[in-house]
């Protein structure tokens, strides 16, 4: 089971910011808070991740709340091409064995208006 | 960043035949590499986890026999779905960790959308 948990759809307005939350308050010392998006028919494709300092890179911002429970995915300035499914995934940093594994809830999926 | 590359990027098989789907890194050597099912308007499930030079690990309910994964090399993993039905018809998704570990991002491939008739 995911262990994090998003709304199920977001809409925006085309360069606007947009703040996609994820809650996850059984995380544990050791996982990292993933994004992924998803344009339709295409594989995931990474966003950013963190574990404990909020985070920068050109695609987004990634906030994390100081006790880890939750987090949000800040785009800046959403743009059409941004639409897209985006999951929050938490990923054990720990090297080897399944826990690994990117296990996928439901997303949250954003729509963006023009 | 880094590549993982995916074919074919769809395919049609008759029900009864095999199909095969390769998943390559390009720039990175993955020890280990996973795949995924994702039916329409549903979210990706992890079917099994292929680890270079030693058998898979399936996960739950997903039958070992049917779908073949076999991981040779460091940048080559492949899944073999064997005597594919209708039901079978589906997305497929491979990805590989970044040599950092668990801690690093993944990538995935562009995906196979696989339609059995």
């Amino acid at each position: 089971d995911a262990k994090t948990t998003q709304p199920n759809s977001m809409e925006s307005n085309e360069e606007e910011p947009v703040h996609l939350p994820c809650n996850h308050s059984t995380i544990s010392g050791t996982d990292y808070i993933h994004w992924y998006r998803q344009l339709p028919s295409q594989g995931p494709e990474y966003v950013i991740h963190g574990l404990t300092s909020n985070v920068n890179n050109r695609m987004a911002s990634l906030a994390i709340a100081e006790d880890r429970k939750s987090s949000t995915l800040i785009l800046h300035r959403a743009t059409l091409r941004d639409a897209a499914v985006y999951y929050c995934i938490l990923r054990d940093g720990n090297y080897g064995g399944s826990q690994g594994n990117l296990i996928f809830g439901k997303g949250t999926k954003l729509s963006v208006k023009p | 960043g880094a590549v993982v590359s995916q074919h074919p990027s769809w395919v049609i098989c008759k029900s009864g035949t095999s199909v095969k789907i390769e998943c390559r890194s390009l720039d990175f050597q993955a020890t280990t590499m996973f795949w995924y099912r994702q039916f329409p308007k549903q979210s990706l499930m992890l079917m099994a986890t292929s680890n270079e030079g030693s058998k898979a690990t399936y996960e739950q309910g997903v039958e070992k026999d049917k779908f073949l994964i076999n991981h040779a090399s460091l940048t080559l993993s492949t899944l073999t779905v064997t005597s594919a039905h209708p039901e079978d018809s589906s997305f497929y998704i491979c990805s590989a960790a970044g040599t950092g570990g668990w801690s690093t991002e993944a990538f995935f491939g562009q995906g196979t959308r696989l339609t059995v008739v």
